[in-house]
């Protein structure tokens, strides 16, 4: 079974700009969530999406937004790039269907922001 | 809000060693999960316990969720440079699927 897949894996932007970020989760996976991983804050939950529907939502202002396809994939957008939206954008997939949570990651990208 | 708080930040030891890793929250939690991450790449999931008391092995690695759910072990026993990683731990409550990550424990087993 292919992983969580994560494109692009590498992105430079400037101040200002907006960025889209794609997640691929495994086959069958219904739940894709979205977490900021940066030095100083450790990894935050953005966002979660099952099924089409936002079904959970963290800390973090509405420049970041997100939507979930009917193939399950996911997108991740940034909105008015702030250059502490420098981070590795981590996303994860689960069946969404335990309690149990156990979540696969994907690879990440790394966005600087300039 | 929820933390998790690891302990140590870091660690440095030689191959052979024992080591443990703790974390430790104020909150329940239904379950929690240890993963270790290495430089580039995603979190890898390790384990997941779920009843209070619970400890599980995988092979060189013991891991304990504590009798009133609020904290966790992770202990390894003699540690391989292959080893080496960023370990974190993260709680869920209910069925949502938003973790809770730890603040992380940086290890580093050399030759």
């Amino acid at each position: 079974k292919a992983g969580v897949t994560q494109t692009p894996r590498y992105l430079i932007k400037t101040r200002g700009q907006q960025v889209t970020l794609s997640c691929s989760p495994i086959s069958g996976h219904r739940s894709v969530s979205w977490y900021q991983q940066t030095p100083g804050q450790g990894l935050q939950f953005l966002f979660e999406y099952f099924s089409e529907t936002q079904r959970n939502k963290g800390n973090f202002p509405g420049r970041f937004s997100g939507r979930q396809f009917s193939n399950s994939r996911s997108e991740m957008n940034v909105s008015t790039l702030e250059l502490g939206d420098s981070a590795l954008y981590l996303c994860a997939s689960s069946s969404g269907s335990w309690s149990y949570n156990e979540q696969f990651f994907g690879p990440g990208t790394r966005l600087t922001v300039l | 809000t929820q933390l998790l708080e690891q302990s140590p930040q870091f660690l440095s030891i030689q191959e052979g060693e024992n080591l443990t890793v703790y974390c430790n929250s104020s909150s329940v939690f239904s379950s929690l999960q240890w993963y270790r991450q290495e430089p580039g790449e995603g979190p890898v999931l390790l384990v997941t316990v779920v009843t209070g008391g619970e400890v599980k092995k995988l092979k060189r690695l013991t891991f304990q969720f504590g009798d009133a759910r609020k904290d966790s072990s992770l202990h390894i026993t003699a540690a391989q440079p292959g080893d080496t990683g960023l370990y974190l731990c993260a709680g869920a409550t209910g069925t949502a699927s938003k973790l809770t990550f730890g603040t992380g424990t940086r290890l580093q087993v050399t030759l």
